[in-house]
């Protein structure tokens, strides 16, 4: 067990439709990342928060936001929804944010559209 | 720009025999390097990485990796492969920027370990 919480598992919705992904990271991590998993494109890093402040944005799109709250969990909100959205998405947290930090993940949100 | 290459899709290895999953890079700067593995309906689970020091890394699971400079390589080794140990391998490189933590990750590597 990583300590990192994800909800929900698996999520079913439809094309133009808004969804929330839930992350709490491990006890102590300040840090928490967004990756996205898919068949044609992989493991793609979408954006990095550090103790609440946005640090680092990847290949994340103008639908998708994210944001870290106070008690340090975050949530990544994905709108607008289209076909090609339907992937597995993960969250992992680190100690601090800096290069060299071993992520630890969860074990990822189902999302599949429509 | 920072890159991993796994040139591997697929690696079989018989039970007992030693294994290697290959990872090569392309970094500007020194490079921050990583394995991780990923069962089914898992996350995935770092096993070691390489900062400086040492090029023989020990990791998770009796894995360890190998780092080459001069080959911008870092291969993943076993030297006696369990069934148990079949499953997906990623080999990352962490983002430049001292401040941003984010990996880049390859294609992933599929292990299979037959008995």
């Amino acid at each position: 067990d990583s300590g990192v919480t994800q909800t929900p598992k698996h999520l079913i919705t439809a094309t133009g439709q808004r969804v929330t992904l839930r992350c709490s990271p491990r006890s102590g991590d300040l840090s928490v990342y967004w990756y996205q998993q898919s068949l044609d494109q992989g493991l793609q890093f979408l954006i990095q928060y550090y103790n609440g402040e946005e640090r680092a944005k990847g290949n994340i799109l103008e639908r998708f936001s994210a944001q870290q709250f106070p008690d340090l969990h975050s949530e990544l909100n994905l709108s607008s929804l289209e076909l090609g959205d339907s992937a597995l998405y993960f969250c992992a947290s680190s100690v601090q944010g800096g290069q060299g930090q071993p992520q630890h993940f969860g074990d990822g949100t189902r999302l599949s559209i429509l | 720009a920072q890159s991993v290459a796994q040139p591997e899709d697929q690696v079989n290895v018989a039970e007992g025999n030693p294994l290697t999953v290959k990872c090569t890079y392309s970094v500007s700067g020194n490079p921050y390097l990583f394995w991780y593995v990923q069962y089914p309906n898992r996350g995935l689970q770092f096993l070691l990485k390489y900062i400086t020091g040492d090029n023989l890394v020990k990791g998770s699971y009796g894995f360890e990796a190998e780092f080459n400079k001069s080959q911008t390589s870092f291969h993943l080794k076993k030297p006696s492969a369990l069934v148990s140990d079949s499953a997906l391998y990623f080999c990352a490189v962490s983002a430049p920027g001292g401040s941003q933590g984010n990996l880049i990750f390859g294609k992933g590597t599929k292990l299979s370990v037959k008995p």
